[in-house]
């Protein structure tokens, strides 16, 4: 069962570049959608919140498309930094329980 | 700092050895999770907590156990290690202390667990 799907990548750009990740869903119950980063041998760190609006912090965009159960993360004007690998997390739907995470997408920026 | 600290950092442990993990939290948050990621798998739920001496299972307990005698702690048991229980280990906490899904967690800084 593959509640939440993302392309493992990696996804090679210079610096500058714009990238897109994408993922989807399979629960059509799922209310919240989150994006986290994380870095090699360290902890996810929550990169952004999902709305349905579509919603942007700096660099990032995240965008949520319900009716295709896909949620999508651009990032324009790549930094080294940003080196990461980008998780995908939706929640169950469920009262009480926990999210459910993507398997990740690994960025690599180079300069 | 997200205010969740777990001990230990790093631990190498023979098979069929009991072994605890601790996770701490700061914030007297009710929801605490406890996960493992492992290669080609992800973050996977093991158990997680609603409150003191409440708590429920996950998608691969099997093989571990959970108390939380206090909201502060939330201890993660391996009654008998094996070698398939080798992991890296991360406890969660709501960002917000509500009971719901809708939350996005905070994470610990993870136990890299070895079980020889």
């Amino acid at each position: 069962r593959k509640e939440v799907e993302q392309d493992p990548g990696p996804f090679n750009v210079p610096e500058g570049a714009t990238v897109a990740f994408n993922c989807t869903y399979s629960n059509s119950a799922s209310q919240s959608f989150f994006w986290y980063r994380q870095d090699c041998r360290k902890e996810p760190k929550l990169l952004m919140s999902v709305y349905s609006s579509g919603n942007e912090d700096g660099r990032f965009t995240a965008q949520l498309n319900r009716a295709s159960q896909y949620i999508s993360l651009l990032i324009r004007d790549s930094k080294l930094s940003d080196s990461a690998t980008y998780l995908c997390v939706v929640n169950t739907g469920q009262a009480g329980t926990a999210l459910i995470f993507g398997k990740g997408t690994t960025l690599s920026v180079s300069s | 700092d997200a205010g969740i600290t777990q001990s230990p950092r790093h631990k190498v442990t023979e098979t069929g050895t009991p072994v605890t993990l601790r996770c701490h939290q700061t914030e007297n948050h009710r929801y605490m999770y406890w996960y493992r990621q492992d290669p080609g798998h992800g973050l996977r739920l093991i158990h997680y907590s609603y409150g003191v001496k409440d708590t429920d299972k996950g998608e691969v307990s099997d093989g571990y156990s959970v108390s939380r005698s206090k909201t502060e702690d939330f201890l993660l048991t391996l009654e008998s290690a094996t070698s398939s229980q080798t992991s890296v280990y991360f406890c969660a906490r709501n960002r917000v202390d509500i009971g719901n899904g809708n939350q996005p967690q905070h994470f610990g800084d993870g136990t890299r667990l070895s079980i020889l």
